[in-house]
């Protein structure tokens, strides 16, 4: 069965910190790599996209993609309290065709003023 | 900026009701899913639409559930007779083109079932 892996948390860094978010993933043919955060009762809103390996930064987001060990990350620099929230990653498996996400549980950021 | 929109925000029926879930895309797109989110679980994949018919649908999307593009702007899922575990936030997304594009999500539905 496909999976997405994240460690659920709580991440609790102070502002102004780097967080650091990380996500594993089971199918070898995933092609498309998503965060999303996703605050509490609402849905899941689009941060970062990632399609090759290596590093892809927006603002303060950099998402990290590494094929060959199956793995995704997003840094998130200067922690603001506002970016406290749970962190989706989502994976397209089926290698593009369909575009169906398997979402990993989260991860819980806290960010302390 | 274009955004999905969803109706209604929140929905109470009974066990065994008929109810209907609406979702109007982002104007270009052409791919249209429906997710689901049970209350302090993961995102769940329930179906994919493209080209008025659907081209996935996960073991979750049985026999109960419907999806439906009436017209050129809505989307809609149906769930024929409801059961309690139904109960959950439901998530319409839409992208322009599948697979490697960005998937963009509605506010979401929360569907009680009582």
């Amino acid at each position: 069965q496909k999976e997405v892996e994240q460690n659920s948390g709580p991440l609790s860094v102070p502002e102004g910190a780097i967080a650091s978010l990380n996500c594993t993933y089971s199918d070898r043919g995933s092609q498309s790599f998503f965060w999303y955060r996703q605050y509490s009762g609402k849905s899941p809103e689009l941060i970062m996209s990632i399609y090759s390996n290596g590093d892809k930064e927006d603002g303060r987001f950099t998402a990290q993609l590494n094929k060959a060990s199956q793995y995704v990350s997003l840094l998130i620099r200067d922690s603001q309290p506002s970016d406290s929230a749970t962190y989706l990653c989502a994976v397209n498996t089926d290698g593009g065709s369909q575009g169906n996400l398997i979402f990993g549980k989260g991860t819980k950021l806290s960010v302390k003023p | 900026e274009p955004e999905v929109t969803q109706t209604p925000s929140h929905q109470v029926t009974q066990m065994g009701q008929e109810v209907i879930l609406r979702c109007v895309p982002i104007s270009n797109h052409l791919y249209f899913y429906w997710y689901r989110q049970i209350l302090g679980q993961k995102v769940e994949f329930l179906v994919s639409f493209y080209n008025n018919e659907i081209s996935e649908k996960s073991e979750i999307f049985d026999d109960q559930f419907s999806v439906e593009r009436p017209d050129g702007s809505n989307f809609t899922l149906k769930i024929r007779s409801t059961k309690l575990e139904d109960s959950a936030m439901y998530f319409c997304a839409s992208t322009w083109l599948s697979g490697r594009t960005e998937q963009y999500f509605g506010p979401g539905t929360r569907l009680t079932v009582t």
